[in-house]
């Protein structure tokens, strides 16, 4: 299997329940990112991870939990959370974190929605 | 904060005209800039990477770049209906190394 791969594709949740999003990426990459994507709006970026440290926390609230246990594998833990965290939420990664030479690789997304 | 500008349109081109994809931003210092594909549903594909002024040509697909001015384009020629698609422009934030995306031009490409 190659690219990077999301699950699951659409979640549907109450505040109070706990999910997680999970994401893997094939292609040797050493950086991995989560955005968020709702409509009419930027992509917001919310958690980059290089070599599985975590190097950038956009102020995201603390309902949103990245956790990065090796340099393929990516998840975000929800806790919590308010029916405007409803979007598609995107993981990518990149050779490096930044620079020339290091676009973005996208995860098909998973569409959530929270009731 | 650093920006990026895009008109949301839509952008109504007839099959086999070039379509014309323009976006703007903030940074002086950028100096990647990324055109990404976006399918209703779908997630962002990359397109179209340049890094120097002038213009890259990769097929049916040319990205110009104006650092002076701080412009970046994508042009697409003999346009078709399977390039209908909302086309994000993203540019490297220097500050905080991470890329700043525009709220894309969706692109209708008529029969």
């Amino acid at each position: 299997e190659t690219g990077v791969t999301q699950t699951p594709r659409h979640l549907v949740m109450g505040m109070t329940n706990k999910k997680s999003l999970k994401c893997e990426q094939h292609l040797g990459h050493n950086a991995m990112y989560w955005y968020k994507q709702s409509a009419k709006k930027p992509l917001e970026l919310m958690f980059v991870y290089s070599l599985e440290e975590r190097v950038e926390n956009n102020s995201v609230p603390s309902r949103f939990s990245p956790e990065c246990p090796n340099s393929s594998h990516l998840f975000l833990h929800l806790h919590t959370l308010q029916p405007e965290d409803s979007a598609l939420y995107l993981c990518a990664s990149s050779h490096n974190p930044t620079g020339q030479d290091s676009p973005l690789h996208f995860g098909n997304g998973t569409r959530l929605t929270v009731t | 904060q650093k920006e990026v500008e895009q008109n949301s349109g839509p952008l109504s081109v007839p099959e086999g005209a070039i379509a014309s994809l323009n976006c703007t931003y903030s940074d002086r210092g950028s100096q990647s800039f990324f055109w990404y594909r976006q399918y209703s549903g779908k997630s962002p594909e990359l397109i179209m990477s340049i890094y120097s002024n002038g213009d890259k040509e990769d097929g049916r697909f040319t990205a110009q770049l104006n650092k002076a001015s701080q412009y970046v384009s994508l042009l697409i020629r003999d346009s078709q209906p399977s390039d209908s698609a909302t086309y994000l422009c993203a540019v490297e934030d220097t500050g905080f190394q991470k890329l700043v995306f525009g709220t894309g031009t969706r692109l209708l490409v008529s029969p």
